[in-house]
């Protein structure tokens, strides 16, 4: 089976830094996705990683960690629009794209 | 170029009623996906379609829930015998090809009384 934890709400400060946390135990793995959804839309893609390390993308940084099946997402210099959720999602094995979201973290960015 | 357009936005029915919800992937897109989210919950897979064949249908919670995809391009989300549980946004991305990035259109906010 999947699982897929992070946080359920964090709330920082316009111009902080934060970073959300996203763990998972999958059958297989190839490959963790960052989506942002802001209430009542629909998710967009943030940032993809498959090898160790860190992605970096404008104010956006994602991290993985294979070995302890953990990742976080980093961002910086918040701004107000940034308050949305932030889901974490597995994709467990190649040949399927099909992908295991976690219940998302609920980022609020107060002035 | 256009992104996911879903239809319709919004859907109510009654108990027991048949729909069917309609995803245009993005042009090109040979790749489609269903989800469904409830309110607090990330996606939940339902099915992943690659040019007209259904690859994975293993997400499909029972068979009151089908899906096809004729031409390989718009596909139809269709429920029998809806039940109250079935409430939720129904989701649909798409990606260029089966192992990359998926996009999301707005969902189908689907209510059932």
């Amino acid at each position: 089976g999947q699982n897929i934890d992070q946080p359920t709400e964090m709330t920082a400060t316009e111009g902080a830094i934060v970073q959300i946390n996203c763990t998972y135990q999958t059958s297989g793995f190839n490959g963790l996705f960052w989506y942002q959804q802001h209430a009542g839309e629909a998710p967009t893609f943030l940032s993809y990683n498959v090898l160790d390390g860190l992605e970096e993308k404008g104010r956006f940084s994602s991290f993985l960690s294979r070995s302890k099946g953990y990742s976080y997402l980093l961002l910086k210099e918040l701004q107000m629009k940034d308050s949305a959720s932030y889901l974490c999602a597995v994709r467990d094995r190649g040949g399927a794209n099909n992908l295991f979201f976690g219940t998302g973290t609920r980022l609020t960015v107060i002035p | 170029g256009a992104g996911v357009s879903q239809t319709p936005s919004n859907k109510v029915t009654e108990k027991g009623k048949y729909v069917e919800l309609r995803c245009d992937p993005i042009s090109g897109h040979t790749a489609l996906y269903w989800y469904r989210q409830s309110l607090g919950q990330g996606p939940e897979f339902l099915i992943y379609f690659q040019g007209t064949g259904a690859a994975d249908d293993s997400g499909l919670p029972n068979d009151r829930f089908f899906a096809v995809r004729p031409e390989g391009s718009v596909s139809t989300l269709k429920i029998q015998r809806t039940e109250r549980g079935d409430s939720a946004v129904y989701l649909c991305a798409s990606s260029l090809g089966g192992l990359e990035t998926q996009y999301f259109g707005p969902g189908t906010r689907l209510l059932v009384l």
